[in-house]
């Protein structure tokens, strides 16, 4: 099974217009820590927002926000007022804490989004 | 500046000849790991180190080795590359192994081209 999935291969938005990115997850560990990262078409990649898997609330970072919702293994990015320079390929990454110690990375394979003046 | 000094950023080399990527931090950084991007399958984990002297396999480790003597270096090495290792490599690194709130640093990248 796959650790991350991202079901949108590509996403249009309307500028000023929110947009969800989706992501889910699939884990047994209990402690694990969720980020989004922006890829521009510059090619770095950019830490969006984190969220962990004991935190309480959704996490936000400006106009990002998480929808968390553990139960369903689910973290949303949600974009707020979309702009022109949002349109990037995003990922969804999971770090897992196993219990052999060992502390894995998997990435999802990525949203393009556009951002449509 | 706090960054993720990757060299070179693009290479084009042939089947069998030994090749080294550099990767260097100056944030004093635990954490450190290799990934490569391919079209359609995101970022995937090759090696990573959660300090000196102490590395692990990734999810895509066959092909490449890796070593961490030094806290700041984390050298990747295709001893006998072959045209499926053409990819983008990104090193990154993060303040520690935790899940706790500590994103990856990312490097530039190294575009490498195997023919």
């Amino acid at each position: 099974a796959q650790k991350i999935t991202q079901t949108q291969p590509g996403m249009f938005v309307q500028e000023k217009e929110a947009v969800t990115l989706d992501c889910t997850y699939d884990t047994s560990d209990p402690s694990y820590g969720l980020f989004w990262y922006k890829q521009p078409s510059s090619g770095e990649m950019i830490f969006l927002i984190y969220q962990g898997s004991y935190d309480q609330q959704n996490a936000t970072e400006g106009r990002y926000s998480l929808n968390f919702q553990k139960a369903r293994k689910s973290a949303n990015l949600v974009i707020s007022a979309s702009q022109l320079g949002d349109s990037a390929m995003y990922f969804c990454a999971m770090r897992e804490m196993g219990s052999g110690g060992y502390q894995k990375v998997t990435f999802g394979i990525g949203t393009k989004l556009q951002v449509i003046p | 500046e706090a960054q993720v000094t990757q060299n070179p950023r693009y290479l084009i080399t042939v089947t069998g000849k030994k090749l080294t990527v550099t990767c260097s931090q100056n944030m004093n950084h635990e954490y450190m790991s290799w990934y490569r991007q391919d079209p359609g399958l995101g970022l995937r984990q090759i090696y990573y180190s959660m300090n000196v002297e102490v590395t692990d396999k990734g999810d895509v480790p066959e092909g490449y080795k890796v070593s961490r003597k030094e806290k700041r270096n984390f050298p990747l090495i295709l001893e006998s590359p072959s045209p499926n290792q053409t990819s983008l490599y990104f090193c990154a690194s993060s303040l520690s192994g935790g899940v706790g709130n500590q994103p990856q640093h990312f490097g530039d990248g190294t575009r490498l081209s195997i023919l």
